[in-house]
């Protein structure tokens, strides 16, 4: 089951930051906190993942609370192509299995 | 490198019928996992394949099954075909397992039962 709570929906206009929230409260110290995305149907993309420190790459920032509850996927300059549903994922401990939430659909405004 | 290839794209099977998905994984890729997407269920998790050996195990019924070669390509049947198959099963490929790499999918294979 899905240890993850996100919000169903937002909107960010482009250019600014899109901030995605994740609620992992129950998860456990050696789980790590992984995000993908899927853009219409297309197999979901890596994006970034964390166990507790703050993480960046060239597409986004992870930032993970000290108490690591949840954590925040930052687009730092949002663009019309990153619409897509964003998920947010707590990979359970000694294997390879994701189990993914119902994720965020982020929609890009113009 | 090439990314993960699933084959066939689209399939249109009756019910009743058995299908066979294949999932070629990106050079070096040892571990192979399977999902099925659809509407109302969402992503769940079917099974993992690593050193051809099946590590775990998603809650479906045993009309679902994989094997891994050699060569870390992989499959997955589905046999008796029901209409509730119907979706869009994906597989993913990742470096090892039990530790924490990063897991890259494929297009998927769209799985229409009627």
């Amino acid at each position: 089951d899905a240890k993850t709570t996100q919000p169903t929906s937002m909107d960010c206009a482009e250019g600014r930051a899109a901030n995605l929230p994740c609620n992992h409260s129950t998860i456990s110290g050696n789980e790590y906190v992984y995000w993908y995305r899927q853009i219409h149907s297309q197999g979901p993309q890596y994006i970034i993942h964390g166990l507790k420190n703050n993480e960046t790459n060239e597409m986004a920032s992870l930032i993970i609370t000290e108490d690591r509850k949840s954590s925040t996927l930052i687009l730092p300059h949002a663009t019309l192509r990153d619409t897509a549903v964003y998920y947010c994922i707590v990979r359970v401990a000694g294997g390879n299995q994701f189990y993914f939430g119902t994720g965020t659909s982020l929609t890009v405004i113009p | 490198k090439a990314g993960v290839t699933q084959t066939p794209r689209y399939l249109i099977k009756t019910r009743g019928q058995q299908v066979t998905l294949s999932c070629s994984p990106i050079s070096g890729h040892r571990s192979v996992s399977w999902y099925q997407q659809t509407p109302g269920q969402g992503l769940q998790f079917l099974f993992e394949y690593f050193s051809e050996t099946q590590r775990n195990k998603g809650n479906f019924p045993g009309r679902f099954s994989g094997r891994q070669f050699s060569n870390s390509r992989s499959e997955m049947n589905v046999s008796t075909l029901e209409l509730g198959d119907s979706a869009l099963y994906l597989c993913a490929s990742s470096l090892a397992w039990q530790q924490n790499y990063e897991q890259y999918f494929g297009p998927g294979t769209r799985l229409t039962v009627t």
